[in-house]
C-alpha cells in the first residue's frame, strides 16, 4: 500500500533552517510528484510547492520563493523540504502529499510539527 | 492570485444532507477536489475530478462543479463525518486550497 512517512518533530530558533523528509513506499517514487503543504494550528491548508522526483524539477508558491528548497534522493525514495530563515509564523505542521492525475493529492504523510521559538 | 471561498461552518442533523460550497472564478472550467480532515489527522481525499470517489470513500459523498461553484454533498450524514472539509484546484501551475468548512453533525 502507498505510504508516505515523514521525519519527526523539530524545534528551531528564529533565523535557522529546517529540513523535513518524506519517505515513499508502495509505488514507483519517480512516477508521481511530491507536494508540500503546511497548516498552522487552527488554520487552513497552505500549499508550498511541488517537486517531480524523476527530473528534480520544482515549482514553489510565490510566498516561499527564495526560502524553500525541495529535493529528493531517488535511491532511497525520499523527498525533502528545506525552509530557511525561519520565523515564528512558520510554526506549523508540514505535510508531504503525492500528486496524482487531475491535480489531486491522493496520499498524505502523517505530518511533521515544526516549532520556531527563541 | 486565484482564491477559493467556502462557508466557515455548516451544521447538519444525523441522517440529513450536508452541502458545502466552494466558489472561485470560472471554477467549473477546472477540476475540483475535496479533502476531509479530522482533528489531529492528515487530510484525506474524498472527491477528485469534480465527482469521482477514491476507493474506500463511502457512496454518501458526492461532488459537482459548474460555473463558479463546486459542491460537496454528504447524503445521510453520520457522526463520523464531523470534520473540516477543504476544496482544492489547480491554477497557473499552483495548487489552491479553499478556506475550509467545519461540518458539525448535531
Amino acid at each position: 500500500q502507498v505510504q508516505l512517512v515523514q521525519s519527526g518533530a523539530e524545534v528551531k530558533k528564529p533565523g535557522a533552517s529546517v529540513k523535513v523528509s518524506c519517505k515513499a513506499s508502495g509505488y514507483t517514487f519517480t512516477s508521481y510528484d511530491i507536494n508540500w503543504v503546511r497548516q498552522a494550528t487552527g488554520q487552513g491548508l497552505e500549499w508550498m510547492g511541488w517537486m517531480n522526483p524523476n527530473s528534480g524539477n520544482t515549482g514553489y508558491a510565490q510566498k516561499f520563493q527564495g526560502r524553500v528548497t525541495m529535493t529528493r534522493n531517488t535511491f532511497i525514495s525520499t523527498a525533502y523540504m528545506e525552509l530557511s530563515s525561519l520565523r515564528s509564523e512558520d510554526t506549523a505542521v508540514y505535510y508531504c502529499a503525492r500528486g496524482g492525475s487531475y491535480s489531486k493529492l491522493d496520499y498524505w504523510g502523517q505530518g511533521t510539527l515544526v516549532t520556531v521559538s527563541s | 492570485s486565484y482564491e477559493l471561498t467556502q462557508p466557515p461552518s455548516v451544521s447538519v442533523s444525523p441522517g440529513q444532507t450536508a452541502s458545502i460550497t466552494c466558489s472561485g472564478d470560472k471554477l467549473g472550467d477546472k477540476y475540483a477536489c475535496w479533502y476531509q480532515q479530522k482533528p489531529g489527522q492528515s487530510p484525506v481525499l474524498v472527491i477528485y475530478q469534480d465527482n469521482k470517489r477514491p476507493s474506500g470513500i463511502p457512496e454518501r459523498f458526492s461532488g459537482s462543479n459548474s460555473g463558479n461553484t463546486a459542491t460537496l454533498t454528504i447524503n445521510g450524514t453520520q457522526a463520523m463525518d464531523d470534520a473540516d472539509y477543504y476544496c482544492q484546484t489547480w491554477d497557473s501551475s499552483t495548487v489552491v486550497f479553499g478556506t475550509g468548512t467545519k461540518v458539525t453533525v448535531l
